[in-house]
């Protein structure tokens, strides 16, 4: 049984319009991120949540909001998409045991904004 | 704010081969040290981590890291076609995590 899953697993967008992605864990871990990935490329994370209904922002949130209403769910809002916004886009949850907050992975969404 | 970068960008073995994978980091405060492994169209899993200075083994692959010089490595021993993935490196003080750009291993039959 996956501990981090989301969805939807793919979506097709319009420009301009909005996009909610979800993601829900049953680790009870406290951490929670949103990563993108551009093809072939690393992950670079935008937004992420150290407790429920709080978020901050990661190294690219411009053109994202978060929400976590839960420990166990996290997501991902695009009000407005935008061409760039074209990503598979992870989730992933963490807890600090041993210091290490090892990134448990979602299986991904496939975003293409058109 | 950490900088995180992998090299080579990609990389083609024979099946049996010893492959090394780079990458440096530019935050000396840096805690944990981490290799992920992503096959095609998954998602990342991780593979190994290191928090202190030398090298760590389990099975086919060891770790090396050097905070002095801000580096770490990833050695595969006798590769297998099965390893061939996206590799990511990745650094964390804390809960933030930041990632490399990725190796991209290609082993050869």
């Amino acid at each position: 049984e996956a501990a981090v899953t989301q969805s939807p697993r793919s979506k097709v967008a319009v420009t301009g319009g909005k996009v909610t992605l979800s993601c829900h864990q049953t680790n009870n871990h406290d951490y929670m991120y949103w990563y993108r990935q551009d093809t072939g490329h690393g992950l670079r994370l935008i937004h992420y949540s150290y407790v429920a209904d709080s978020t901050e922002k990661g190294d690219i949130p411009d053109g994202y909001k978060a929400s976590r209403p839960s420990q166990e769910n996290f997501s991902l809002i695009l009000e407005l998409a935008s061409l760039s916004q074209t990503a598979v886009y992870f989730c992933a949850s963490s807890d600090r045991t041993g210091g290490s907050y090892e990134q448990y992975f979602g299986p991904g969404t496939r975003l293409t904004v058109l | 704010q950490q900088n995180v970068q992998q090299s080579p960008e990609s990389l083609i073995v024979p099946e049996g081969a010893r492959t090394s994978l780079n990458c440096t980091f530019s935050d000396s405060a840096s805690q944990y040290f981490w290799w992920y492994r992503q096959h095609s169209g998954k998602a990342p899993k991780a593979l190994m981590s290191i928090f202190s200075n030398g090298e760590k083994e389990e099975g086919r692959f060891t770790i090396h890291l050097n905070k002095a010089s801000l580096h770490f490595s990833l050695h595969i021993r006798d590769s297998q076609p099965s390893d061939s993935a996206l590799y990511l490196c990745a650094v964390s003080g804390g809960y933030k995590v930041v990632f490399g750009s990725g190796t991209r291993l290609l082993v050869s039959p």
